[in-house]
């Protein structure tokens, strides 16, 4: 219950066009659901995060939708540039372990742009 | 500002060796801390969380061990090294009620 399952593993976008990278849980608890971008190398970088009491958030070309109903959400990534080449990861907080706020990720999607 | 700190950047190490990774977090107090493992092109998995001094919980059981011997300050440990260990190995910290967590550079194992 405690799984969180993304989609694609691996993705390959025209520059210009729409990413969108799906993620779905069971745990009905989940209360916050971040995503991650990491590049060969490096440490994932947080990108944007959601609550369930939103359906939709955006910053600049990223946006999450939420579906609550669903038990899904996805990272939608506008105007797809080359930079944007990384790996994406979701996840999810349980809330039930207050006082360490432990993360359940994805096994993320690698998303390549090409020109 | 906040930053954290991992060192080394990179290590090679025969099997059976020991092993000392260590993580620091500037500019907070009191912060959760995370080791996290990935293998190469896979995903993170959580090894250890600590929400204070002293305070380790494990989260799988394995050849490793994590100490927090100061507020901001963040050790992975082995004895002897197994060639499974290799990985990308990383820390991450959290403000305490807070869910986010930031990610160190990361410390990339060869164990040959």
């Amino acid at each position: 219950q405690q799984q969180v399952k993304q989609s694609p593993q691996s993705l390959i976008v025209q520059k210009g066009g729409i990413s969108i990278i799906n993620c779905a849980y069971e745990n009905t608890a989940f209360d916050y659901f971040p995503w991650y971008q990491q590049f060969p190398g490096k440490g994932p970088a947080l990108l944007i995060a959601i609550r369930p009491d939103v359906s939709e958030k955006k910053e600049g070309r990223f946006t999450i939708s939420f579906n609550k109903s669903a038990k899904q959400f996805s990272l939608h990534i506008m105007d797809s540039q080359p930079g944007d080449s990384a790996t994406y990861f979701c996840a999810a907080s349980d809330p039930t372990n207050f006082g360490n706020e432990k993360l359940t990720f994805g096994t993320g999607t690698r998303l390549t742009i090409i020109p | 500002s906040q930053t954290i700190h991992q060192w080394p950047a990179t290590l090679v190490q025969p099997v059976g060796s020991p092993l000392s990774l260590e993580c620091t977090v500037e500019g907070t107090s009191n912060p959760n801390l995370y080791w996290y493992r990935q293998a190469a092109g896979r995903g993170l998995q959580l090894l250890f969380y600590s929400v204070g001094i002293g305070q380790i919980s494990s989260e799988v059981p394995q050849n490793l061990s994590a100490s927090r011997p100061q507020d901001r300050q963040f050790i992975l440990s082995s004895k002897k090294l197994l060639l499974s260990d290799s990985g990308f190995y990383l820390c991450a910290w959290g403000p305490r009620g807070v869910k986010t967590q930031y990610f160190g550079p990361g410390t990339r194992l060869l164990v040959l």
